[in-house]
């Protein structure tokens, strides 16, 4: 079983429609979430981080962490085409000598439309 | 702050040739990291290290080699290089706390021939 999941898409959705991206994971224990944005051909950047259960709000994007089912989602409102991205779903576990090591899903393709 | 630099941007190798690919951070963070992407997929850790001198493997270290002497510094070597090493490759690093933000690098472009 892979350790996070993320359906790679592609996913297509109207402009300044809600854009809803998923992920699973299945380390029980990990406490760190986080969503990482990453335009063709450039380097992922962290947009979003949750660390408990319920909603975090940063501008037009919102984080949802639910623990008991192993869930987290980021959804993007009033999308834009500058949003049109691969959306990499990262979740911590410890590793050897305490370190915090990140395991990322396959990623999310995700295109808006004008 | 540069943040997270990364050379060479592009690179082809034959196989069974040799290279390093450098990486360094000027923001004192003690964790780095070393991942390969490949076309379509998410990031495989290949390395990282908590500190100088103090290195570990991830997922994929097979065919490839780190040192860290300097907080600053976390070159990967790749030996011998294979078709199959025909990735992206990205470093990060953090400050390692509970909560690691990591911050990546541009990302140097392997092909391998």
């Amino acid at each position: 079983q892979k350790e996070v999941e993320q359906n790679s898409g592609p996913l297509s959705v109207p402009e300044g429609a809600i854009a809803s991206l998923n992920c699973t994971y299945s380390d029980r224990v990990s406490q760190s979430f986080f969503w990482y944005r990453q335009y063709s051909g450039k380097s992922p950047e962290l947009i979003m981080s949750i660390y408990s259960n319920g909603d975090k709000e940063d501008g037009r994007f919102t984080a949802q962490l639910n623990k008991a089912s192993q869930y987290v989602s980021l959804l993007i409102r009033d999308s834009q085409p500058s949003d049109s991205a691969t959306y990499l779903c990262a979740v911590n576990i410890l590793g050897g000598q305490g370190a915090q090591k990140l395991v990322f899903g396959q990623g999310t393709r995700l295109t808006i439309n004008p | 702050n540069a943040g997270v630099t990364q050379t060479p941007k592009f690179r082809i190798l034959k196989i069974g040739q040799s290279m390093t690919l450098q990486c360094t951070q000027d923001m004192n963070h003690n964790y780095m990291y070393w991942y390969r992407q490949d076309p379509g997929m998410g990031l495989k850790l290949i390395y990282y290290s908590v500190g100088a001198g103090i290195t570990d493997k991830g997922e994929v270290p097979n065919g490839y080699n780190v040192s860290r002497s300097t907080t600053e510094d976390f070159p990967l070597r790749l030996e011998l290089a294979a078709p199959s090493q025909t990735s992206v490759y990205f470093c990060a690093s953090s400050y390692g706390t509970s909560a690691p933000k990591q911050f990546f690098g541009p990302g140097t472009r392997l092909t391998v021939l």
